[in-house]
């Protein structure tokens, strides 16, 4: 079966740090562009960051821009974000989202269950 | 940065209604214009790609159409399982945007 397994979700006070892992099964993971969104309480889908099958390019919205860290290693089949400098409205459901490029549009085919991340004092 | 912008931001229809949901690009986006449902508490699910491409196993009462800055996303007869919240996203350059969703209500 396809899956991606988001975990490292939590509650951590505004400044910390939080590093969020996906692990993936059922595909070859390393033929595969990979993503983070996330998803504010009672809110929209925001798309947060994008990394190239062979990890060499990375993309990050502005609002998480110098402060998270988008990575993955093919041997473990495993995508990370590492978030950093926490504040308040980075709190949100984050999820991991496998890419696929069809129809010559680049989308979201498979996510994960999403892991939740609370900043507060 | 693309903008997408969906309407309504929301609408209560009845089962077996025709429903029409709009999204518009702030610039040409070709057909590379993707739609997702999420139900309460689960992940996004893929449901059109390529502005009119159904997903694998979606039922063909979902339809998409349009193409450059205007797309639509219908659901010609509504059935129970349907009341969703529906996100647009553009495929076509990075950031993926996605619209701020419409949420699909029972009447």
């Amino acid at each position: 079966e396809v899956q991606l397994v988001e975990s490292g979700g939590g509650l951590v006070q505004p400044g910390g740090s939080l590093r969020l892992s996906c692990a993936a099964s059922g595909f070859t993971f390393s033929n595969y562009e990979m993503n983070w969104a996330r998803q504010a309480p009672g809110k929209g889908l925001e798309w947060v960051s994008y990394i190239s099958s062979s990890g060499t390019t990375v993309y990050y919205a502005d609002s998480v821009k110098d402060r998270f860290t988008i990575s993955r290693d093919n041997a473990k089949n495993s995508l990370y974000l590492q978030t950093n400098s926490l504040k308040a409205e980075d709190t949100a459901v984050y999820y991991c989202a496998r890419e696929i490029g069809v129809a010559g549009s680049d989308a979201f085919d498979i996510w994960g269950q999403g892991t939740m991340v609370t900043v507060s004092s | 940065d693309i903008q997408m912008t969906q309407s309504p931001s929301s609408l209560s229809a009845s089962v077996g209604d025709r429903v029409t949901i709009t999204c518009r690009a702030s610039q040409s986006i070709s057909r590379y214009l993707n739609w997702y449902q999420q139900k309460p508490g689960k992940a996004p699910k893929l449901l059109i790609y390529g502005a009119s491409t159904l997903q694998s196993e979606v039922p063909s009462r979902f339809s998409g159409s349009g193409s450059g800055t205007d797309f639509i996303l219908t659901i010609s007869s509504l059935q129970p399982e349907d009341f969703a919240t529906y996100f647009c996203q553009q495929g076509y350059s990075p950031p993926r945007t996605f619209g701020q969703g419409t949420k699909v209500e029972i009447k």
